[in-house]
């Protein structure tokens, strides 16, 4: 299994301000996503976080408005820039261990005022 | 696009009474995953289902893939207070982790 911290757990923001999420693995995984969740909805992969390679983005999804970091096997953050209120979600990092089992972290909940 | 739909969105039991949810893909998936998520709580990984038409068990949970694995079934027998939360299908299309997650279904139980 797999361990996995996110920081911070909530904030609160002001619009057109940047937030930046941290995800800490406690061990090297090759897979890292970032997923958005809003209130009361399903989740929607927000991109695939690539060690040492610019991050892969799902349709929706520009690296201008969510640019991600993934120095290592073990860490990676997710930007959200330029705020505006319907940024408000949870954003979950997850990372794939092995073949057939994703873990989650415990998530960044976001207000935009 | 690929998409996963699911149903019901909501489903309310008296605690005991069996519960049912059915995920439809839009394409072929390479596999299908299950999650849990609690009420404040992150998605929990549950199963992954692989082959055509593979069952699978844990205690009260019976998970299904369809022959032509684009649907699946999450069947929860004799409910506890402690099955309560949501339970989301995900569909993995291209065997790389990339999920789309169904709409989730909400389940409630009287007690």
């Amino acid at each position: 299994s797999a361990v996995i911290s996110q920081k911070p757990s909530r904030d609160i923001c002001q619009r057109g301000t940047s937030l930046t999420i941290q995800c800490q693995v406690d061990s090297q995984v090759t897979m890292m996503f970032w997923y958005r969740q809003q209130p009361g909805q399903s989740l929607t992969l927000i991109a695939t976080a690539n060690q040492g390679s610019e991050a892969t983005y799902e349709s929706g999804f520009v690296i201008d408005k969510f640019p991600i970091s993934r120095p290592n096997l073990t860490f990676s953050t997710l930007t959200v820039s330029n705020m505006s209120p319907e940024d408000s979600s949870i954003y979950l990092c997850s990372v794939g261990v092995g073949p057939d089992t994703q873990y989650f972290g415990p998530g960044t909940r976001l207000t935009v005022l | 696009g690929q998409q996963v739909m699911q149903i019901p969105q909501y489903q309310h039991v008296q605690e005991g009474e069996d519960f049912t949810t059915y995920c439809n893909s839009s394409t072929t998936l390479s596999n299908i995953q299950w999650y849990k998520q609690r009420p404040g709580g992150h998605p929990v990984f549950l199963i992954q289902l692989v082959k055509s038409g593979e069952v699978k068990k844990q205690k009260r949970l019976t998970f299904q893939f369809g022959e032509a694995k684009k649907n699946s079934s999450l069947h929860i027998t004799a409910t506890q207070t402690t099955d309560v939360g949501t339970y989301f299908c995900a569909g993995d299309a291209q065997g790389a982790q990339k999920l789309v997650f169904g709409q989730g279904t909400r389940l409630t139980i009287n007690p």
